[in-house]
């Protein structure tokens, strides 16, 4: 099984919502990842994460908090998002430290993101 | 980590070869390239990965000149599926690293 899940598919939230991103992987990947992605536009890191600790935060805003429960789940949580937030929110993991020089990233489908 | 230029878009026929050049002059010892296929609205999916010669999977071959300084993407007698934008990566060869996404080349299969 190489999928990335990740829930919901398509948002719409308010600037004064509270709401989060669910990505789950079932791959025993150490290392899992957010990205944004805006039209036309290649991704862009904003998180990662190693054996469940933040390794890399890309200077993202702190209304983006990200969180890794156990070594299957990662969250995004929004609060008090802009509009120019909107976008595609990609997950990927990979098998991380352990995985040597060809970690390659799976990715989920991504959640649509709209914010009013 | 090296920086990558690619065309930024590509226009082929169904059951032709496609090759898109991907140039990276600063490409560093422990770097490997790698290219990435995504679709409209999905994640970029990984298609193949090389550090050196010619790599061939089931999907694609990668050529990469001794210099290491450019590579090319060969996707054999494409078809409609095949429209994609396409992601050349230099990647470090540590596991658990980023991937830093360039501009892409859109490539577009007509029939």
């Amino acid at each position: 099984d190489t999928e990335v899940t990740q829930t919901p598919k398509h948002l719409v939230m308010g600037m004064t919502n509270k709401k989060s991103l669910k990505c789950e992987q079932h791959m025993g990947h150490r290392a899992m990842y957010w990205y944004k992605q805006k039209a036309k536009k290649p991704p862009e890191l904003m998180f990662v994460y190693s054996y469940e600790k933040l390794s890399i935060n890309e200077s993202v805003p702190s209304r983006f908090s990200p969180e890794c429960p156990n070594s299957s789940l990662l969250n995004l949580h929004l609060h008090a998002l802009q509009p120019e937030d909107s976008a595609l929110y990609l997950c990927a993991s990979s098998q991380g430290p352990s995985g040597g020089a060809t970690d390659t990233q799976y990715f989920g489908p991504g959640t649509r993101l709209t914010v009013l | 980590l090296a920086k990558t230029t690619q065309p930024i878009s590509m226009d082929s026929y169904e059951g032709q070869e496609v090759n898109i050049t991907c140039s990276h002059n600063n490409i560093a010892t422990n770097d490997y390239i790698t290219w990435y296929q995504q679709f409209p609205s999905q994640g970029p999916r990984f298609i193949i990965q090389g550090y050196k010669t010619k790599v061939t999977n089931e999907v694609a071959s990668l050529f990469i000149p001794a210099d290491r300084k450019s590579s090319t993407l060969s996707l054999p007698r494409v078809s409609l599926s095949d429209t994609a934008v396409y992601y050349c990566l230099v990647v470090l060869n540590q596991a658990g690293t980023a991937l830093i996404f360039g501009k892409g080349t859109t490539l577009s299969v007509s029939s």
